[in-house]
């Protein structure tokens, strides 16, 4: 019972080029997603988030967008670099419950 | 700026045996958990921890699991007779809100 899902285990980007990553939900109760980048050997790092009473939100290069009538997320890297080439986790919560992260979307960023 | 630590980085055990996976939380965190991921698997929620008790577990968090916040500092997780199943990364996370999670850089339990 997958309640957060990214669809696409892998995505190839060109260095400069806008990398947008998914992300569904099928529980209409999270209120907060976030997204987490997480390199070979190093535990996830918190890249940015979102509450569901936002539609967007801006940080740098990295803009989250939320559609609740849809459920779903996306995380816009623009311009991408090699430096982003890592697996990227959406994941939500429930109030105070614990993360549910999707599978990861491993993000490669080609020179 | 304060990080999650875990020790150690790799764990070997034979299965049945138990093994203490430790985390050195940030220090005015208030909440704290343990997940993992199993090789090319979903990173998965296990426990979180409050005021010296547990506050959430999932189904995996089964009584071969433990966990205890033995001295205001460190947290750790005990699984009392390992299985073949268990092996995976294993990540500490704390944080102050509810939200933001700050993670450790895992230790890897190998159970032969």
């Amino acid at each position: 019972d997958q309640q957060v899902k990214q669809n696409s285990p892998s995505l190839s980007v060109q260095e400069g080029r806008i990398s947008i990553l998914n992300c569904d939900y099928t529980n209409s109760m999270f209120d907060y997603f976030l997204w987490y980048k997480k390199y070979p050997a190093e535990g996830p790092t918190f890249l940015i988030s979102i509450s569901s009473i936002k539609d967007k939100n801006e940080d740098g290069r990295f803009t989250v967008f939320l559609n609740k009538s849809a459920k779903h997320l996306s995380l816009h890297i623009v311009p991408s670099q090699p430096g982003d080439s890592a697996v990227y986790f959406c994941a939500a919560s429930e109030g105070a419950d614990g993360l549910t992260f999707g599978k990861g979307t491993h993000l490669i960023i080609q020179p | 700026e304060p990080e999650v630590t875990q020790t150690p980085s790799h764990q070997v055990t034979q299965m049945g045996q138990e093994v203490i996976l430790r985390c050195v939380p940030i220090s005015n965190h208030l909440y704290f958990y343990w997940y993992r991921q199993i090789l090319g698997q979903k990173v998965e929620f296990l426990v979180s921890f409050y005021n010296n008790e547990i506050s959430e577990k999932s189904e995996i968090f089964d009584d071969q699991f433990s966990v205890e916040r033995p001295d205001g500092s460190n947290f750790t997780l005990k699984i009392r007779s390992t299985k073949l199943e268990d092996s995976a990364m294993y990540f500490c996370a704390s944080n102050w809100d509810r939200k933001k999670l700050f993670f450790g850089s895992g230790t890897q339990l190998s159970v032969l």
